[in-house]
């Protein structure tokens, strides 16, 4: 167990709508970082908040943003659902993503599935 | 376009012999790696971190890493069938806050 935690564990959407993913970060990390895993690939990085401010982000579209609370613990939201951003989503807490020693711990996902 | 690439598998091991995964990347700046294990259905579990070259041992498994080749490896004496999984590779580059991973290559320990 990494302390990680991520609700919900399941989530069914239609076309067109929006979804919220939260996330919980382990105890004493500042660090969340979200990825997108399609079946069969590997991990997707989708972008990663740094005491409470975006600290990079990958190659997807405006439509997904976050955020990430004073306690660190964050969410994930996407509008206008398509059916390929059915997926697991992930998330990883770390502490200090300047650090070349640093290291990224999942929590379980949520797998998305949009009809 | 950054890649890390390994094969996809699947790879077939005897119980009790060493398994091998091998992975390659494309980006010589290329600083910190390391594996993940991760069981169908879950989410990866971090096994192994590796950050100069040489051989790091915990276990039953050793990473290798050669930076001047630009690959990284993982191996796995005396394998059960509890190591049966998809083993991923993944590499962050100095100042960049993001793992790139591999497609993952899938293992499989016959009994």
């Amino acid at each position: 167990e990494t302390g990680v935690t991520q609700s919900p564990t399941h989530l069914i959407k239609t076309r067109g709508q929006q979804v919220t993913l939260r996330c919980s970060s382990q105890s004493g990390h500042n660090t969340v970082s979200w990825y997108q895993q399609a079946l069969g690939q590997g991990p997707q990085f989708i972008f990663q908040y740094y005491r409470e401010e975006e600290n990079g982000r990958g190659n997807f579209p405006p439509r997904f943003s976050g955020l990430q609370f004073p306690n660190y613990s964050s969410e994930l939201n996407v509008n206008a659902l398509e059916l390929d951003d059915s997926a697991l989503y992930l998330c990883a807490s770390s502490t200090d993503p300047f650090s070349s020693y640093n290291e990224q711990f999942f929590g379980p996902g949520t797998r998305l599935t949009v009809l | 376009q950054k890649e890390v690439e390994q094969n996809s598998g699947p790879l077939s091991v005897p119980e009790g012999a060493i398994a091998s995964l091998n992975c390659t990347y494309s980006d010589r700046g290329s600083q910190s790696f390391f594996w993940y294990r991760q069981y169908s259905g879950k989410s990866p579990e971090l096994i192994m971190s590796i950050y100069s070259n040489g051989d790091k041992e915990d276990g039953r498994f050793t990473a290798q890493l050669n930076k001047a080749s630009q690959y990284v490896s993982l191996l796995i004496r005396d394998s059960q069938p509890s190591d049966s999984a998809t083993y991923l590779c993944a590499v962050r580059d100095f100042g960049n806050e993001k793992l790139t991973f591999g497609t993952g290559t899938r293992l499989t320990i016959i009994p």
